[in-house]
């Protein structure tokens, strides 16, 4: 059973195109994020959630946008895509982002999203 | 703002031990992260440590911290083929525990084992 997935896992578009990013997980976690890894394997965090909560927004464009309609899910909207956009876009999740240390519970990340913008 | 250094680039034989460097310019950060990302996956959380702390040891890791300096090494013991990856440095600061913190990430250091 896959813990945590993400489709599509390779996403082909036109600038100025809306796409969207679904996550699932199935670990009952409480807590899902998204990440930006770059060509150069810059990795960036971009969201997370808690309890339907968005508790770190990095200083990422407002095209982006994350949207959790549930506990379970955490999806990745991306309006008037840039060139820039290309990247591979990562899902995790932990059990809980408050229960001590920030970050310190396991993260179970998703086999990543790789989005190619023309 | 917040910036974080690595080294891009390490090359150990097998067997040997392997030190990965980072500095960090928050004087305010408060957990330091060591994750792995191997090819082709996400990343795996390593290990942490507090910014109170000096060294923290766990099996074939050993984090050290030197909070006057600002620099975090990892140091991989024994070091095997399987440890070949890209190796990560986080630092999270202003946390307040209400849900406002900053979590920033180094470029990352490719760790290569030679056999």
């Amino acid at each position: 059973d896959t813990a945590v997935s993400q489709t599509p896992k390779y996403l082909v578009t036109q600038m100025g195109n809306d796409k969207s990013i679904k996550c699932e997980q199935n670990l009952g976690h409480d807590t899902m994020y998204w990440y930006k890894q770059d060509s150069k394997k810059f990795l960036k965090i971009m969201f997370s959630y808690n309890n339907k909560e968005l508790i770190i927004n990095e200083t990422v464009p407002n095209r982006f946008s994350p949207k959790s309609p549930d506990k379970a899910h955490l999806n990745l909207h991306i309006n008037s895509l840039e060139l820039g956009d290309s990247a591979v876009y990562f899902c995790a999740s932990s059990q809980d982002l408050t229960s001590g240390s920030p970050f310190t519970d396991t993260q179970y990340f998703g086999p990543g999203t790789r989005l190619t913008v023309l | 703002g917040e910036d974080v250094e690595q080294s891009l680039f390490l090359s150990v034989r097998e067997g040997d031990s392997s030190v990965i460097n980072c500095t960090y310019t928050d004087s305010s950060s408060t957990y330091l992260y060591w994750y792995k990302q191997e090819p082709g996956a996400g990343l795996q959380l390593l290990t942490y440590i507090f910014s109170n702390m000096d060294m923290k040891q766990d099996q074939r890791l050993t984090v050290l911290l030197n909070k006057k300096d600002k620099h975090l090494s990892l140091r991989i013991a024994d070091t095997q083929t399987g440890d070949s990856a890209i190796y990560f440095c986080a630092e999270i600061s202003s946390y307040s525990g209400a849900g406002s913190y900053q979590l920033t990430f180094g470029k990352g250091t490719k760790l290569s084992v030679i056999p």
